[in-house]
């Protein structure tokens, strides 16, 4: 069966801190993608990234890294040095790729950036 | 510019009055779905459309229908709404089992409130 587990409901940090966002999925399929999405308060979903599982290599953009690691299961989210705008919810989800577009979320990860 | 567009934004009704709600996608994307968001839950598929007249139960179906009769529009269907549908909403199209891009793309959202 496929899941995602957020562990962290809610992070709370100070400006310039640097700041991880755990996720680990179960999936047994070999083709699949992982996402990270960012909910503001406003409400809307914005697309972070995408990875597919064929491809381990970390991401960077910016101050954003994701480190993909097959071994364990996980594809961690880190920002660094946080501005009080990162403050949002941040949910990892999964497709497998026999199943289309959907996407099978965790439970979202609170952070709020203090100034 | 490609765009999911869900109307309305907000919506508050009494148990029982039978509601809609649009979602139209302009990227001619075969894969169409519907997902509520609940606290602590995350984000939980409804029912989803890989192509035109082809639907299917997500996984909380019960209570909505759905159709999709167009390939852009594929609206959301509370026959007689009750208090455990109030949530937040989100229609999501992607290129589908066909494509390589898997990316979802979201809707701004409708937060419905059922009294």
């Amino acid at each position: 069966a496929q899941k995602v587990t957020q562990a962290q409901t809610e992070i709370s940090v100070v400006e310039k801190e640097d700041v991880t966002l755990d996720c680990v999925y179960e999936t047994r399929d070999t083709t699949y993608y992982l996402f990270w999405y960012k909910q503001p308060p406003s409400g809307e979903l914005v697309f972070l990234i995408r990875r597919n599982s064929f491809d381990e290599q970390n991401e960077i953009s910016g101050r954003y890294s994701w480190n993909f690691q097959k071994s364990t299961s996980s594809f961690n989210f880190t920002i660094t040095a946080s501005q009080v705008v990162d403050s949002a919810v941040y949910f990892c989800a999964l497709s497998e790729a026999w199943q289309g577009g959907k996407l099978i979320f965790g439970q979202g990860t609170e952070l709020s950036v203090k100034p | 510019e490609a765009q999911v567009t869900q109307n309305p934004r907000y919506l508050i009704t009494v148990t029982g009055k039978k509601l809609t709600v649009t979602c139209s996608q302009n990227m001619n994307h075969e894969y169409m779905s519907w997902y509520r968001q609940d606290p602590g839950l995350g984000l939980r598929q409804i029912y989803y459309s890989m192509n035109v007249e082809v639907t299917d139960k997500g996984d909380v179906p019960e209570g909505y229908k759905v159709s999709r009769k167009e390939k852009r529009n594929f609206p959301l269907i509370l026959e007689s709404p009750s208090p455990n549908q109030t949530s937040l909403y989100f229609c999501a199209s992607s290129g589908g089992p066909t494509s390589s891009n898997t990316e979802a793309f979201f809707g701004q959202g409708t937060r419905l409130t059922v009294v």
